[in-house]
């Protein structure tokens, strides 16, 4: 149990186009859902939360224009990267709470987004 | 935000245990110390988490010091699989935000 997925798992856009990013959790509810953004060999970077029915949360230095999060159900977010340019190019991945569940999270496999 | 300090890799046998080491000496006594590992390419996947006692479970255990300050994610027998990069995070907030570390790299040689 507990899956999340991703979708695409891989991404390439032209610069100035935007790209969209769904997170689903397959077998439960989440009330809240994680994005993070990862360069190469880094560590990953939380950029926003997102609670169902309500605006997300950003992280500090996340441009909240840029990146447009929405969750429109209990099991779903997207993620818009807009207007993406090249520096934009990066591992995203989302995670999810269970709803009424305990601490952990539960991730999915990342979209790598490529931007020529 | 409360940190987190462990070692940029270690190395360990096939079929051997891996101790990995944690600090957080600025921990609170209301935040829960949760692990994750990262494998190559791959979203992060949960081990563990942890309050004041040890804690077991079928991945591995955590060893928690009394004053809360240091912990140790315990691998019991390394596979190849286990290669990853684990982190050690302080869960501080209530909405379940985790803030990622460098975290260790684990090397397991056959």
């Amino acid at each position: 149990g507990a899956v999340v997925s991703q979708h695409p798992s891989r991404v390439i856009c032209k610069s100035g186009t935007s790209v969209k990013i769904e997170c689903r959790s397959l077998d439960f509810q989440a009330t809240t859902m994680f994005w993070y953004r990862q360069f190469p060999k880094q560590s990953l970077m939380l950029m926003a939360t997102s609670n169902e029915g309500s605006k997300a949360t950003y992280e500090q230095g996340v441009e909240k224009d840029k990146f447009l999060i929405n969750h429109a159900s209990l099991t779903l977010s997207t993620l818009t990267v807009t207007s993406a340019h090249p520096e934009d190019s990066s591992f995203y991945i989302c995670s999810a709470r269970v709803r009424m569940g305990g601490h952990e999270q539960y991730f999915g496999p990342g979209t790598r987004l490529t931007v020529t | 935000d409360a940190k987190t300090t462990q070692p940029n890799s270690m190395e360990s046998n096939e079929e051997e245990p891996v101790h990995l080491p944690c600090n957080h000496s600025t921990i609170s006594g209301t935040d829960y110390i949760h692990w994750y590992r990262q494998l190559p390419s791959q979203g992060p996947e949960y081990v563990i988490h942890g309050l004041t006692s040890n804690v077991n479970n079928r991945m591995a255990s955590l060893a928690i010091a009394e004053d809360r300050k240091s912990s140790t994610l315990i691998l019991h027998r390394a596979t190849l699989r286990d290669a990853a990069v684990y982190y050690c995070i302080l869960l501080t907030d209530s909405w379940g935000k985790l803030q990622f570390g460098a975290g260790t790299q684990v090397v397991v040689t056959p």
